[in-house]
């Protein structure tokens, strides 16, 4: 079945700095979506895409919709401890548009004050 | 507004054993979407109930069954309970119609003995 993967799985990173992470996939997604998952907590949706090339930023995160359909990055600037948490890529299978996501494995950010 | 609430928070069962779990949707949303969590991993899509029927279902057993109500609340069922079941349980809710983005509730904390 599709999957997606993330990297990297995890990072530790001091405050203030910026933040890179990916996901990929063998096969096309229309829709990619970034989820963030506090302890304890259910994801919390942050940023959708929905077209190829497409950048969209909400605050400090900014993600893009690769223009091969099969990656999508999150970027962070400007880090601070409350960004820490689990990090999610998500997105429904194939050219459906239904209610099943398939998630990534997810990349841990942990910061440093 | 009330987002997606979920109950009970924790629940610890035996082996073989049979479990209810419950999820309000948040106000609007009509579709409901079960998800499957262990530790370290992404959510797993168990199935998706809209129009109070199963429209979509991931790969889990028969043990794993549902129900939605007419006001679009839902509950998951699942019976003969192994070790393995042991995880976080999230429900997921959104409006009908392609390209809506769902909403996690927090989950419920299943611990099988």
């Amino acid at each position: 079945g599709q999957q997606l993967n993330q990297s990297p799985q995890s990072m530790f990173i001091q405050e203030g700095e910026d933040v890179s992470m990916n996901c990929t996939s063998s096969s096309i997604f229309n829709t990619w979506l970034w989820y963030k998952q506090d302890p304890g907590e259910g994801p919390v949706l942050l940023i959708a895409l929905y077209k190829a090339g497409e950048l969209t930023s909400n605050g400090r995160l900014t993600a893009q919709f690769g223009i091969t359909r099969k990656d999508s990055f999150l970027n962070i600037s400007a880090s601070i401890p409350s960004d820490v948490g689990i990090y999610f890529c998500a997105g429904p299978p194939g050219s459906s548009n239904t209610g099943k996501l398939i998630f990534g494995q997810g990349t841990t950010l942990q910061v440093k004050p | 507004d009330a987002g997606v609430t979920q109950s009970p928070t924790h629940l610890i069962k035996t082996r073989g054993q049979q479990v209810t779990l419950r999820c309000s949707p948040k106000s609007g949303h009509d579709t409901v979407s079960w998800y499957q969590q262990a530790l370290g991993q992404g959510p797993q899509f168990i199935f998706q109930y809209y129009e109070e029927e199963e429209r979509q279902r991931g790969n889990f057993p028969d043990r794993f069954s549902g129900h939605q109500f007419p006001n679009y609340s839902s509950e998951l069922n699942v019976n003969a309970l192994l070790l393995g079941d042991s995880a976080l349980y999230l429900c997921a809710s959104r409006r009908g119609g392609a390209g809506q983005p769902q909403h996690f509730g927090d989950g419920t904390r299943l611990s099988i003995l």
